[in-house]
C-alpha cells in the first residue's frame, strides 16, 4: 500500500511564525503535491513538485513556499504564518503517467492564532 | 473560474438507495476524472475514475458515467450504506498540460446516509 505520512495532525502556531510542513511517502513517486482544504472551497492546489529540486506553483502559492530535497520528503513552509492560513492541509503523490491516481496523507489541521 | 463543479454541496438519502452526486466541467481538455472520497480528519482517498474514451465505469457498487457532450459525470452508488456518509470529490486532469498534470478539483458533495 502506497504510503503519505504528515509529520503532524494538528499545529498550533502564532502569527507571524514560520511554519514548516512535512511530508513522507515511500512509493517512490516522481510528483508531489501540497493542497489546503477550506470549507466551501474544496482542495486548492498550492504547489507541486514533479522531481527532485523542482517546484511548479498552483493555485494559491501566495504566502507559501516549498522545498524538495530528496524524492520523498516534500515540505511546505509558511515564511510567516497568518490567520488566512488557519486550514486542513493535505499532502498527496503520485505516479507521472496517465492514471494520475493521488494518493494523499491524513492532514494537519493548522491554526494560526 | 471554477473549471470543476459540483453544484449541490450536499445529499442526503435512505440506506439502501441509490445516491447520484453529480459534476459538471467546462475545460474540454480535461480528459480523465477522478472521484476521491474524504471521511472527516481523514486525507482522501481515491474511488474510481474513468477515461473520456469511456461512457461507463464501474466497481462493485460505485458506477462513474460520463457525458462529454454534456461536460457532466456522474457517481452512483446501489445500494448506499452509512459507511458511505462522506464527502465526495469529483477532480479531472487537463490533458494539454502533460502526462504529468495536476488534478483540478470540485468543491465536493457531502453525503449523509440513514440508517
Amino acid at each position: 500500500d502506497v504510503k503519505v505520512t504528515q509529520s503532524s495532525r494538528y499545529l498550533v502556531k502564532r502569527t507571524g511564525e514560520k511554519v514548516f510542513l512535512e511530508c513522507v511517502q515511500d512509493m517512490d513517486h516522481e510528483n508531489m503535491f501540497w493542497y489546503r482544504q477550506d470549507p466551501g472551497l474544496g482542495l486548492r492546489l498550492i504547489y507541486f513538485s514533479y522531481d527532485v529540486k523542482m517546484k511548479e506553483k498552483g493555485d494559491i502559492p501566495e504566502g507559501y513556499s516549498v522545498s524538495r530535497e530528496k524524492k520523498e520528503r516534500f515540505s511546505l513552509i509558511l515564511e510567516s504564518a497568518s490567520t488566512n492560513q488557519t486550514s486542513m492541509y493535505l499532502c498527496a503523490s503520485s505516479l507521472p503517467g496517465a492514471k494520475n491516481i493521488q494518493y494523499f496523507g491524513a492532514g494537519t489541521r493548522l491554526s494560526v492564532l | 473560474d471554477q473549471q470543476v463543479k459540483q453544484n449541490s454541496p450536499s445529499l442526503s438519502v435512505q440506506e439502501g438507495r441509490i445516491s447520484i452526486l453529480n459534476c459538471d466541467y467546462t475545460n474540454s481538455m480535461f480528459d480523465y476524472f477522478l472521484w476521491y472520497k474524504k471521511y472527516p480528519a481523514e486525507g482522501p482517498t481515491f474511488l474510481i475514475s474513468i477515461s473520456s474514451i469511456k461512457d461507463k465505469n464501474e466497481d462493485g457498487r460505485f458506477t462513474v458515467f460520463l457525458n462529454k457532450s454534456a461536460k457532466h459525470l456522474s457517481l452512483h452508488i446501489v445500494p448506499s450504506q452509512p459507511g458511505d456518509s462522506a464527502v465526495y470529490f469529483c477532480a479531472a486532469r487537463d490533458l494539454g498540460t502533460g502526462a504529468n498534470s495536476k488534478l483540478t478539483f470540485g468543491k465536493g458533495i457531502t453525503l449523509s446516509v440513514r440508517p
